[in-house]
C-alpha cells in the first residue's frame, strides 16, 4: 500500500525556517518524481515545488523560488522542504504527493503538515 | 504560468440529479503530439487530502465511479458528476499538467440541495 507521512509541521516566527519531511513507503521511491502542494487555511490548493527522480532537477512557484529548496534522500525513502525566510503567507497544511509520471498528475496524497507562521 | 479557472465557485444540487463544473485554462493544453489533453480532476472531502478522479481529461481513476466523468479538449473542460450521491459532497479541483509549473483551478464547492 502506498503510504506518504508528512512531518516537521510547527508555529515559527517570520523570518524563520523548517524543514518538512516525507516518508515514503509502499512503492519504489526512486523511480517517480515527487511534488509539494500547499492549502492555506479555507483557500484552495497551490503547487509548491517538484523533484525528479535523482534530484537533478527541481522547479518551484514563483513565490517560493530563493527561499525553499525541495530535496530527497532515496536511500531513506524520503522527500524534503527546506524553508526559509518564512512569510504570514506561507501558513498553510503542505502536502507531499506522488507524481503519476504522465507529466504532473499527482496520484498519492499524504495527510499533510500544518505551517504556521506568526509572531 | 497558465492560469486555470473553474466555475461556478459553488453549487448546490439535489440529490440524484447531475453537477456539472466547468474549468478554463488560459493557454491551451492539449498536445498536438500525443493528442491528450493534461488535465486532471480532484475531489477534496472536508478534512481529507485530495483524491485524483480523472486524468488525461476524460479518463477515470480505477475504482473511481462512472457517474464521475470528464470531458473537453483545449483550454475548455467539464467534470460532471451524474445521479448525485451525499457523498459526493466535497470541493472539486482542476489541474493542468502542461506546464512543468502545474496550477490547479481555484476549486468549486459542492453541496446537496
Amino acid at each position: 500500500e502506498v503510504q506518504l507521512v508528512e512531518s516537521g509541521g510547527a508555529l515559527v516566527q517570520p523570518g524563520g525556517s523548517l524543514r518538512l519531511s516525507c516518508a515514503a513507503s509502499g512503492f519504489t521511491f526512486s523511480s517517480y518524481w515527487m511534488t509539494w502542494v500547499r492549502q492555506a487555511p479555507g483557500r484552495g490548493l497551490e503547487w509548491v515545488a517538484k523533484i525528479n527522480q535523482d534530484g537533478s532537477e527541481k522547479y518551484y512557484v514563483d513565490s517560493v523560488e530563493g527561499r525553499f529548496t525541495i530535496s530527497r534522500d532515496n536511500a531513506k525513502n524520503s522527500l524534503y522542504l527546506q524553508m526559509n525566510s518564512l512569510r504570514a503567507e506561507d501558513t498553510a497544511v503542505y502536502y507531499c504527493a506522488r507524481d503519476v509520471d504522465r507529466g504532473g498528475d499527482l496520484d498519492y496524497w499524504g495527510q499533510g503538515t500544518m505551517v504556521i507562521v506568526s509572531s | 504560468d497558465i492560469v486555470m479557472t473553474q466555475s461556478p465557485g459553488s453549487l448546490a444540487v439535489p440529490l440524484g440529479e447531475r453537477a456539472t463544473i466547468n474549468c478554463r485554462s488560459s493557454l491551451s493544453i492539449l498536445s498536438t503530439s500525443t493528442n491528450k489533453n493534461f488535465l486532471a480532476w480532484y475531489q477534496q472531502k472536508p478534512g481529507q487530502s485530495p483524491k485524483l478522479l480523472i486524468y488525461w481529461a476524460s479518463t477515470r481513476v480505477s475504482g473511481v465511479p462512472d457517474r464521475f466523468s470528464g470531458s473537453g479538449s483545449g483550454t475548455n473542460f467539464t467534470l460532471t458528476i451524474n445521479s448525485l450521491q451525499a457523498e459526493d459532497v466535497a470541493v472539486y479541483y482542476c489541474q493542468q499538467y502542461f506546464s512543468t509549473s502545474i496550477s490547479f483551478g481555484q476549486g468549486t464547492r459542492l453541496e446537496i440541495k
